[in-house]
């Protein structure tokens, strides 16, 4: 299947602190990602759907200014938490679709810890 | 997305088939039934999907019912590295899931 690779695998950052996360589609051309949180116990939320070249769609409750998102080439999607606190602290998983559309390809996950 | 309802745990020898079922009775006729399966701390897995008629790969066999209402995800042969999370989803599109808590299969010696 095809791969999707997120980085970094797991950070650690001060309240306050913005942090990036970059999901990455190695051997295909991603025209959608998603964006997916989860919390520990608990099953993935979906945050947003980030199409390139054009501005995410949030879920409801989702802040938009707060998790920001740019999907500028059609092998890259960035997830950027600004301002992070505590309750940041989650699972952040991204996926991606060619224009196929046959099945949703997941990053490997990065864990967020906001100290 | 249509609603699942999944058992929230199963175990399994290892060896032995894994029958996972997964109840979506208001799936409409233009959706799918897709499973993944999350390996704790790891993004999902896809594993199978299926319309109407029954599906097998390299990973499992997916079997629908006739009125479409259930379907059974069957592992053949299940080993330690089974032991995941496993999601049903109903959905017309691939792409944008709709998670529910899934089955927790547990595969032991």
């Amino acid at each position: 299947g095809a791969v999707v690779s997120q980085h970094p695998s797991w950070v650690i950052c001060k309240s306050g602190t913005s942090v990036k996360i970059e999901c990455r589609s190695l051997d295909f051309q991603a025209t959608t990602m998603f964006w997916y949180r989860q919390f520990p116990k608990q099953s993935l939320m979906l945050m947003a759907t980030s199409n390139e070249g054009s501005k995410a769609t949030y879920e409801q409750g989702v802040e938009k200014d707060k998790f920001l998102i740019n999907h500028a080439s059609l092998t890259l999607s960035t997830l950027t938490v600004t301002s992070a606190h505590p309750e940041d602290s989650s699972f952040y998983i991204c996926s991606a679709i060619s224009g196929a559309n046959t099945e949703a390809f997941f990053g490997q996950g990065t864990r967020l810890t906001v100290v | 997305d249509a609603k699942t309802t999944q058992p929230p745990s199963m175990d399994c020898a290892e060896g032995r088939a894994a029958n996972l079922p997964c109840n979506h009775s208001t799936i409409s006729g233009n959706e799918y039934v897709y499973w993944y399966r999350q390996i704790h701390s790891q993004g999902p897995q896809y594993i199978i999907h299926g319309l109407k008629n029954n599906e097998t790969n390299e990973m499992a066999s997916l079997i629908i019912t006739e009125d479409r209402k259930s379907s059974t995800l069957i592992l053949p042969h299940a080993t330690l590295r089974d032991t995941a999370v496993y999601y049903c989803i109903g959905t017309g599109t691939a792409s944008k899931l709709t998670f529910g808590t899934g089955t927790r299969l547990q595969v032991t010696l």
